[in-house]
């Protein structure tokens, strides 16, 4: 029983244009959601966080919200560039066992030039 | 600085043989995790260590697999009588202190059995 999911397995957008991939979540115990970047041949690489106190984190052009009600993070691009393209997993850590974080299974990402 | 290394990056072996795949974290990181990531889908928690004890091993499939990490910095992951199934690209991650501090992983070890 998937607890992250992802549900658009692919996503294709122009350069300069806003991306917007999407996560949602089933358990509410989570208290700490991260975005990972891989790119083909390499391990995945931390992109952003945000904990649960909080609504909307930003970096660069980078910002990941929050909706707990809705169980539902989304990570936003702005603006996308060629070099973002990659695959993305959004992860979730469980509020008393941050060690043992659950992942979606990515979304693709590409960035036309 | 050096990131996670792992070794092999491939390891092709034959149904029932037993293989190691080795980890060697970031330099000062306490805490050591192992996933595992099948075809299309995400990394998948296998183990965590916080120094050289095993605070979770909820992950780990069955007694077949096991990992050690016997001075806290260098970990390897032992799968005995391997199966088909066992197919995958095993990720090794550390982290500074452990808890929500981020994770950093190395490439994998895409792990083929025939």
């Amino acid at each position: 029983d998937q607890q992250v999911k992802q549900n658009s397995p692919s996503l294709s957008v122009q350069e300069g244009r806003i991306s917007i991939l999407n996560c949602d979540y089933t358990n509410s115990m989570f208290d700490y959601f991260l975005w990972y970047k891989k790119y083909p041949a390499e391990g995945p690489t931390f992109l952003i966080s945000i904990s649960s106190i909080k609504d909307k984190n930003e970096d660069g052009r980078f910002t990941v919200f929050l909706n707990k009600s809705a169980k539902h993070l989304s990570l936003h691009i702005v603006p996308s560039q060629p070099g973002d393209s990659a695959v993305y997993f959004c992860a979730a850590g469980d509020l008393y066992n941050f060690n043992k974080f659950y992942f979606g299974s990515g979304t693709k990402l590409n960035v036309k030039p | 600085g050096a990131g996670v290394s792992q070794t092999p990056s491939n390891k092709v072996t034959e149904k029932g043989k037993y293989v190691e795949l080795r980890c060697d974290p970031i330099s000062g990181h306490t805490a050591l995790y192992w996933y595992r990531q099948s075809l299309g889908q995400g990394p998948e928690f296998l183990i965590y260590f916080q120094g050289t004890g095993a605070a979770d091993d909820s992950g780990l499939p069955n007694d077949r697999f096991f990992a050690v990490r016997p001075e806290g910095s260098v970990s390897t992951l032992k799968i005995q009588r391997t199966e088909r199934g066992d197919s995958a690209v095993y990720l090794c991650a550390s982290s500074l202190t452990g808890g929500n501090s981020p994770l950093h992983f190395g490439n994998g070890t895409r792990l083929t059995v025939t």
